[in-house]
């Protein structure tokens, strides 16, 4: 088990570009997770796959966001057109469902200049 | 709908005092609890949780917490503080499942004095 894994831990990029970001959870856990956490707030939840079927979408995740989990296993997020709101830490986390609840990853930190 | 207030954003104690971190939270049906700490630059690492059964839940580090109802609170103790427990601390709650979606609090920075 060597946790949950998020790549790169740091992106800085130009407004207006796109990024993509990955995540590789626990090899046995179903169910993946994506949060979005700024500057001096608690993690904002944005969506959840269960295997590779996405069953659950923020409103913050916005046209411009997409995410996928291709064959249940790593998990992509990607951000079209960035904007400097978009600056924050993204959290990946995974579980295997019952009562035990997640395990989170490093992280990725995205500045848009 | 459910919700999570932790009231203040910074709390210092000193070295060997007892550590309280508030939670309050908003549910409309049974709660499940968390308390999570995170350090800087690094993802969130679970401290303890509420699913069913005790209302005192007791976690890593010395750490433990009591779910109260009737006061919709899951406050944070520790009876003595270490100064590696410095770091931010979230509250979160779910109302479907403890692998469901959670909601945080915006977290409080605990200072530990020497």
């Amino acid at each position: 088990d060597t946790g949950v894994s998020q790549n790169p831990r740091h992106k800085i990029t130009k407004r207006g570009q796109n990024v993509t970001f990955r995540c590789d959870p626990i090899s046995e856990h179903n169910r993946l997770y994506w949060y979005r956490q700024t500057l001096g707030q608690g993690p904002e939840f944005l969506t959840y796959f269960q295997n590779e079927a996405q069953l659950e979408k923020s409103r913050l995740l916005s046209d411009r966001f997409s995410a996928e989990r291709p064959k249940g296993s790593f998990s992509t997020l990607e951000i079209q057109r960035t904007e400097q709101g978009d600056s924050a830490m993204y959290l990946c986390a995974s579980s295997l469902g019952g009562t035990d609840g997640y395990t989170f990853g490093s992280g990725t930190r995205l500045t848009v200049v | 709908a459910q919700s999570v207030t932790q009231l203040g954003s910074h709390v210092s104690v000193s070295e060997g005092a007892l550590v309280l971190l508030r939670c309050n939270y908003s549910s409309s049906v049974p709660p499940y609890l968390f308390w999570y700490v995170q350090y800087p630059n690094q993802g969130l690492q679970l401290l303890l949780k509420y699913t069913t059964g005790a209302t005192l839940v007791k976690g890593i580090n010395g750490f433990e917490a009591e779910f109260k109802k009737s006061e919709t609170s899951f406050h944070l103790t520790k009876p003595s503080a270490h100064m590696s427990d410095a770091a931010e601390y979230f509250c979160a709650v779910s109302s479907t499942g403890a692998n469901s979606k959670l909601t945080f609090g915006k977290g409080i920075t605990l200072s530990v004095r020497p």
